[in-house]
């Protein structure tokens, strides 16, 4: 069973629309972190989250933080081509090391 | 600019052919992490090292080994290639005990093995 469930898998969408997408999990974290990855480049931190219902504003993009602290999401408002990706997220579990858990990530294209 | 270097870049080996990927970081982070990505299974964490002189095993430690040959450098060794093992592999570093801190990836290494 996988720890960490993403979805949409798959999401292609027009510029200017907005979109969420949903990581979600049966474990409580103890911090969960998204990430995006470019075509040929490694993914880069976007945000941490730790406290039950915690919501953290990045420009476009807004990441909410489950009250029971199980799933998060990722909204995007007026989405632009360069905001095209893998959007990967990443949980610490409660009590674990520090070694990150990572979901298989949701494939955005944004078509302008 | 700091981050994590891996190297190669690229590269395509035969079948039972070995060959080491080398990684290297210049943040003085204590964690170090070897990943693999493949369509659809997501990144799975192949070996990882906490601190300098430590590794254990990760999800998919088979094929694999690795040296924590200081606190910047993680190699990760194949030591007879298999096709399975094509793959795009990334190395990670990471601060130790904060929880709020993530990774920061290498560029990546593209495995072919015909």
């Amino acid at each position: 069973t996988q720890l960490l469930e993403q979805s949409p898998q798959f999401l292609s969408i027009q510029e200017g629309e907005n979109l969420t997408v949903y990581c979600n999990s049966s474990s409580v974290f103890s911090s969960l972190q998204w990430y995006r990855q470019e075509p040929g480049e490694g993914p880069v931190l976007l945000v941490t989250v730790v406290t039950g219902g915690e919501v953290k504003k990045l420009k476009r993009l807004t990441f909410q933080f489950g009250d029971a602290r199980k799933d998060s999401s990722l909204h995007i408002t007026a989405a632009q081509p360069g905001d095209t990706g893998l959007y990967l997220c990443a949980l610490r579990r409660r009590g674990g090391s520090e070694k990150l858990v990572f979901g298989k990530g949701t494939k955005l294209t944004v078509n302008p | 600019n700091a981050g994590v270097t891996q190297t190669p870049k690229f590269q395509v080996l035969k079948t039972g052919q070995s060959m080491t990927l080398q990684c290297a970081q210049d943040m003085n982070h204590n964690s170090m992490y070897w990943y693999r990505q493949d369509p659809g299974m997501g990144l799975r964490l192949i070996y990882y090292s906490a601190s300098e002189g430590t590794t254990d095993k990760g999800e998919v430690p088979n094929g694999y080994n690795v040296s924590r040959l200081n606190k910047r450098e993680f190699s990760l060794r194949l030591e007879s290639a298999a096709p399975s093992q094509t793959s795009v592999y990334f190395c990670a570093s990471s601060e130790a005990q904060d929880r709020l801190y993530g990774y920061t990836f290498g560029s990546g290494t593209r495995l072919t093995v015909v």
